[in-house]
């Protein structure tokens, strides 16, 4: 049972259109989180919701936008992608201001 | 503007021996410090943490220590296994909060 699981794993879109990653925890965590991790390798927090309401939202293009359908959920959309929106984005929970886990990534390559 | 520094982008070391992974941060209001190992292809695992009220903690083989004057903390393994090969990421918060500012991480390579 993973515990952290997020589609796709890999995404390929062309520049313009608009694509959902899906992200879903089993561990009854009450928080949930998008990081980006860019070319550099760094990994940077995007959005982070705590039992489905929004607490942090770096800066980050409007045109990211997660939805938290419940506390076990967490999907990112994004609009009108960009070449430089490709990277690795992760999701990840936790209770509370514990240490987070980690979904497995989604790479995105937009062409 | 990196808050929070891995200098050295790789690591070697003999199975058996010792590693030690630093991480430097310039943000004085860090209070909590995480340490994640991550394989290709799949998330970053949680391995240790400390707080600011701390200087040490241990976990199995694994030891991260804190100073704080020097802003400065470090992940040592005792004994590096084959298996501890993976890139090592520190993080760190501000108010024990959940806005974890990441490093570049540190690939550990240990050879057998």
């Amino acid at each position: 049972d993973t515990a952290v699981s997020q589609t796709p794993k890999y995404l390929v879109t062309q520049m313009g259109n608009d694509k959902s990653i899906k992200c879903e925890q089993n561990l009854g965590h009450d928080t949930m989180y998008w990081y980006k991790q860019d070319s550099k390798k760094f990994l940077k927090i995007m959005f982070s919701y705590n039992n489905k309401e929004l607490i942090i939202n770096e800066t980050v293009p409007n045109r990211f936008s997660p939805k938290s359908p419940d506390k076990a959920h967490l999907n990112l959309h994004i609009n009108s992608l960009e070449l430089g929106d490709s990277a690795v984005y992760f999701c990840a929970s936790s209770r509370g201001r514990a240490e987070a886990f980690f979904g497995q990534g989604t790479r995105l390559t937009v062409v | 503007d990196q808050q929070v520094k891995q200098n050295s982008p790789s690591l070697s070391v003999q199975e058996g021996r010792i590693s030690i992974l630093n991480c430097d941060y310039t943000n004085s209001m860090f209070d909590y410090f995480l340490w994640y190992k991550k394989y290709p292809a799949e998330g970053p695992t949680f391995l240790i943490s400390i707080s600011s009220i701390k200087d040490k903690n241990e976990d199995g083989r694994f030891t991260v220590f804190l100073n704080k004057s020097a802003k400065h903390l470090s992940l040592h393994i005792v004994p590096s296994q084959p298996g501890d090969s993976a890139v090592y990421f520190c993080a760190a918060s501000e108010n024990y909060g959940q806005n974890f500012v990441f490093g570049p991480g540190t690939r550990l390579s240990v050879l057998p």
